[in-house]
């Protein structure tokens, strides 16, 4: 059963970069029978989707954040990693690593926070 | 892309049932089959319930089901126990392989 979690820096410093990990175990991350997505949550507010990348790495991002993220899959350590440049506070949240299957987040992680601040 | 509109808020008694909406457009919830709904819990990570407009997961109660109409798609509750109130969530298909959530609901039950 493929599990993942995610990790992160707990604090980022307004104008960094952003970084989060997500760890696969039981399965390849880039396989072709499911895909990936960061979605995340700021403090008391909604989901949003950030982006999403499938087999062979092709990616797909929220317009509004699209300037500034990048996802990529290091095949070699099962890991998902997502950047985020020139954060600020409105880029505090939790941050989770969902699977996909058809057009479907089917699990999620537990996801971490991450609050952008000086 | 815009968010989906739901009701910040919906309650029922125990025992009854309960529906909340989620209003898109025809470029997502109107576009394909790909809507689904998450629930989720203070704290914890958002749980798939529903996918596909009406086909829930293994494991997700039958008392759970999903319908929708033009642009509008529904999440249904009936028979409400005290373990579904939570904050629940649509999500459609918006094209071009995004996505796009609702404003979420939180469900109370009385």
């Amino acid at each position: 059963q493929v599990q993942h979690h995610e990790s992160g820096p707990g604090l980022v410093k307004p104008s960094e970069t952003l970084s989060v990990t997500c760890s696969v175990s039981g399965g390849a991350v880039n396989s072709s029978s499911y895909w990936w997505a960061w979605i995340r949550q700021s403090p008391g507010e909604g989901l949003e989707w950030i982006g999403t990348i499938r087999y062979r790495g092709a990616t797909a991002y929220n317009p509004s954040l699209e300037r500034r993220v990048t996802i990529v899959a290091d095949t070699s350590k099962n890991q998902l990693f997502l950047r985020l440049t020139s954060v600020t506070a409105a880029d505090t949240a939790v941050y989770y690593c969902a699977r996909g299957l058809w057009y479907r987040f089917d699990s999620w992680g537990q996801g971490t926070l991450v609050t952008v601040s000086s | 892309q815009s968010v989906l509109t739901q009701p910040p808020s919906a309650s029922g008694s125990r025992g009854q049932s309960l529906t909340i909406s989620c209003t898109g457009t025809s470029t997502d919830v109107g576009r394909s089959i790909y809507v689904s709904w998450f629930q989720q819990y203070p704290g914890k990570a958002p749980r798939l319930m529903i996918y596909e407009v009406n086909k829930r997961p293994s494991g997700v109660p039958d008392r759970f089901s999903g319908s929708r109409s033009g642009n509008t798609a529904s999440l249904s509750i009936s028979g409400l126990q005290a373990e579904d109130e939570a904050d629940y969530y649509c999500n459609a298909y918006a094209g071009g392989d995004s996505f796009v959530f609702g404003t979420g609901t939180k469900v109370t039950v009385l």
